[in-house]
């Protein structure tokens, strides 16, 4: 069974930085691309980063590129979200997903439950 | 950049036909995906590329798509099948995954 353990969501304020991980187990890590998407509450869903199976390229949405970086341990089985000069408006739920395939382009098959990001003064 | 747009709301008595569209330019030469999140839980994926099922999806769910629109479909309503639905796409012209705008299902 897929597991996807997200952790590092907390409150911060505007400016700060913040790394979130993902811990993956039940499939075989380095075989897929890996997501980070977000959901500001009461709102839908927003893709925010897409790393593929070796971990370039690296995609971003452009509400966070220059800010946030995807990047992952394939030994470890852990995907990361560090995010640098955060805004009011990056709070929301962030969900670690898992690509169905190894590289852009695929439909997304299993996600976590989500960490809480609030950026606030 | 790309964009989906979705009615805001769907209702639907028990068992009948419930139709939600996407729409989107060209969107029919687009592999569109449709996912469904339960109020407190984490999104499922319900339809890959336009009309595919993942294991254990009822067949009461369909997709089609064609044009400037695609659709999902769920046959014989269910009070289960209350929820957000969202559809997705990956746009290859800027390299960017693009998700609907959401429709909330609700079964009368």
């Amino acid at each position: 069974e897929v597991q996807l353990i997200e952790s590092g969501g907390v409150v911060v304020q505007p400016g700060e930085s913040l790394r979130l991980s993902c811990a993956a187990s039940g499939f075989t890590f380095d075989g897929y691309a890996m997501h980070w998407v977000r959901q500001a509450p009461g709102k839908g869903l927003e893709w925010v980063a897409l790393i593929t199976w070796d971990g370039d390229p690296t995609y971003y949405a452009d509400s966070v590129k220059g800010r946030f970086t995807i990047s992952r341990d394939n030994g470890k089985d852990s995907l990361y979200l560090l995010m640098n000069s955060l805004r009011v408006g990056d709070t929301a739920l962030y969900y670690c997903v898992k690509d169905m395939g190894a590289v852009a382009g695929n439909p997304f098959d299993s996600w976590g439950q989500g960490t809480l990001v609030s950026v606030s003064t | 950049s790309y964009v989906l747009t979705q009615p805001p709301s769907v209702s639907v008595a028990p068992g009948k036909t419930a139709r939600i569209s996407c729409g989107g330019n060209n969107i029919g030469s687009k592999a569109v995906h449709w996912y469904q999140q339960k109020p407190g839980q984490a999104p499922v994926l319900v339809i890959w590329h336009d009309s595919d099922r993942p294991s254990g999806i009822p067949d009461r769910l369909s997709g089609s798509n064609s044009g400037d629109t695609a659709t999902l479909t769920i046959s014989r309503v269910e009070a289960g099948d209350e929820a957000d639905y969202y559809c997705q796409v990956w746009d290859s012209s800027s390299d960017h995954y693009v998700f609907g705008t959401g429709t909330k299902v609700t079964v009368l």
